[in-house]
């Protein structure tokens, strides 16, 4: 257990669905970041948060949306599902004491039929 | 703009023996950090060895080491009397270290699929 979490590891959904990809960050790291890795683009990054404010932002497509809570964990939104979604979505997290301390999760497998 | 290059799709190596995976990386910022990540068939990702745009010496992490060349900007992984449980994907990376924060997003390579024969 790498100490993030991410919830499902799976998900199977319908075109113009909309689904929410959950992630809880390792205890003490205040940075989450999602990243789509597809076998076309590779890995992209989605985008940021630190301590519930967004940091940055990448390649994230209108239909897409996040946000961190309160208590740290994070949520990417994807909705309108697209065939071209399909996608192993990962989250990681970092803290500023760590000097390369990103620890990812396990990933959920995204597919759109 | 920040780029990782890794031009090598695929690597074959026997056990035992030694490989290096190749990667060039591109930044105009003095200060950036260098990472390794192993993806095995199952997905998770995986760290493996980091270097400091500032570090003097090439990193090393048991069977792991990175050979960086700053000036030609090469960031070679070298993986040691390899095992078959390293076939994986490896997949070099980057982040730039704006105003001295390592809170950076990281830049990947596309990866390298590396496959161990008996």
């Amino acid at each position: 257990d790498s100490g993030v979490t991410q919830t499902p590891k799976h998900l199977i959904t319908a075109t113009g669905q909309r689904v929410t990809l959950r992630c809880s960050p390792r205890s003490g790291d205040l940075s989450v970041y999602w990243y789509q890795q597809s076998l076309d683009q590779g890995l992209q990054f989605l985008i940021q948060y630190y301590n519930g404010e967004e940091r940055a932002k990448g390649n994230i497509l209108e239909r897409f949306s996040a946000q961190q809570f309160p208590d740290l964990h994070s949520e990417l939104n994807l909705s309108s599902l697209e065939l071209g979604d399909s996608a192993l979505y990962f989250c990681a997290s970092s803290s500023r004491d760590s000097n390369y301390g990103y620890t990812f999760g396990s990933g959920t497998r995204l597919t759109v039929v | 703009a920040q780029k990782i290059t890794q031009t090598q799709p695929g690597m074959f190596v026997q056990e035992k023996e030694a490989v290096t995976l190749d990667c060039t990386y591109d930044t105009s910022d003095p200060s950036y950090g260098l990472f390794w990540y192993k993806q095995p068939s199952s997905g998770e990702m995986i760290f493996l060895i980091y270097q400091g745009s500032y570090d003097q010496q090439n990193a090393t992490e048991g069977r792991y080491s990175l050979n960086f060349q700053k000036a030609r900007k090469s960031a070679n992984l070298v993986i040691s009397a390899s095992q078959l449980g390293d076939s994986a994907m490896y997949f070099c990376a980057m982040r730039v270290n704006l105003g001295g924060s390592t809170l950076g997003r990281l830049y990947f390579g596309r990866g390298t699929q590396l496959t161990v024969w008996p």
